[in-house]
């Protein structure tokens, strides 16, 4: 089973400052064809995960370019630039190439 | 515009069955990785099972094989999750997703 382990565990964030989540893997998530099925997800409170990035680095459909995603094998990383109030929640990495799993979350709060 | 709706959520006692249904509408399930994903109160994501986009392999976590089914109905648009022998440990919000697409989640409470 591929463990998916995230830090750090919760992040406060001035607003308009960065903030970048790391996500690491236990095996390779490059798969036979060629691609990698990572993903970054937000939970805001009371709601479904919804997908900010997929395949390591390309945004969703209407997800702000603020929202970026890089990294390859086993390390990930999901950078959001000028924090706003809106990114407060949960982000969770998940990977699907192989029986999918997530990470176990990094808290997001703004200070 | 494509949704998934889950339902069929509900309180059961330990040892008991519940069948949840998702029903897509948008786009059609054939030709998709239909996922299950649960959320206990408080803790994080938890993928349970998913079928194949032809609906010929269906896989599962550990802790519920043996206890949980995906089945699906072309006609009627809809995968279902068969739990049977639930435990309180199976208890939370249960999603389906495609990965992009989630529904907003059916609870399950297990509670005698």
């Amino acid at each position: 089973d591929v463990v998916m382990t995230q830090t750090p565990l919760s992040l406060s964030v001035t607003p308009g400052q960065s903030a970048s989540f790391s996500c690491k893997s236990s095996q390779s998530l490059l798969r036979s064809d060629g691609k990698t099925y990572f993903y970054w997800y937000l939970q805001k409170a009371g709601q479904p995960p919804q997908v900010l990035i997929y395949e390591v680095s390309k945004r969703f459909s209407g997800v702000s370019d603020r929202f970026s995603g890089s990294g390859s094998g086993t390390d990930f990383t999901l950078k959001i630039s000028r924090v706003e109030a809106e990114d407060v929640g949960v982000y969770y990495c998940m990977q699907s190439s192989q029986f999918p799993s997530f990470g176990q979350g990094t808290r997001l709060e703004i200070k | 515009e494509v949704h998934l709706v889950e339902s069929g959520g509900g309180l059961v006692q330990p040892g008991g069955s519940l069948r949840l249904s998702c029903a897509a509408s948008g786009f059609t399930l054939n030709g998709y990785w239909i996922n299950w994903v649960r959320q206990a109160p408080g803790k994080g994501l938890e993928w349970v099972a998913n079928m194949n986009h032809d609906g010929s392999e269906t896989y599962y976590v550990d802790s519920v094989k043996g206890r949980f089914t995906v089945s699906r109905d072309t006609a009627k648009n809809s995968l279902y999750l068969h739990m049977s022998s639930l435990r309180v440990e199976d208890a939370g919000i249960y999603y389906c997703a495609t990965w992009l697409i989630w529904g907003q989640g059916t609870m399950v409470t297990v509670s005698s």
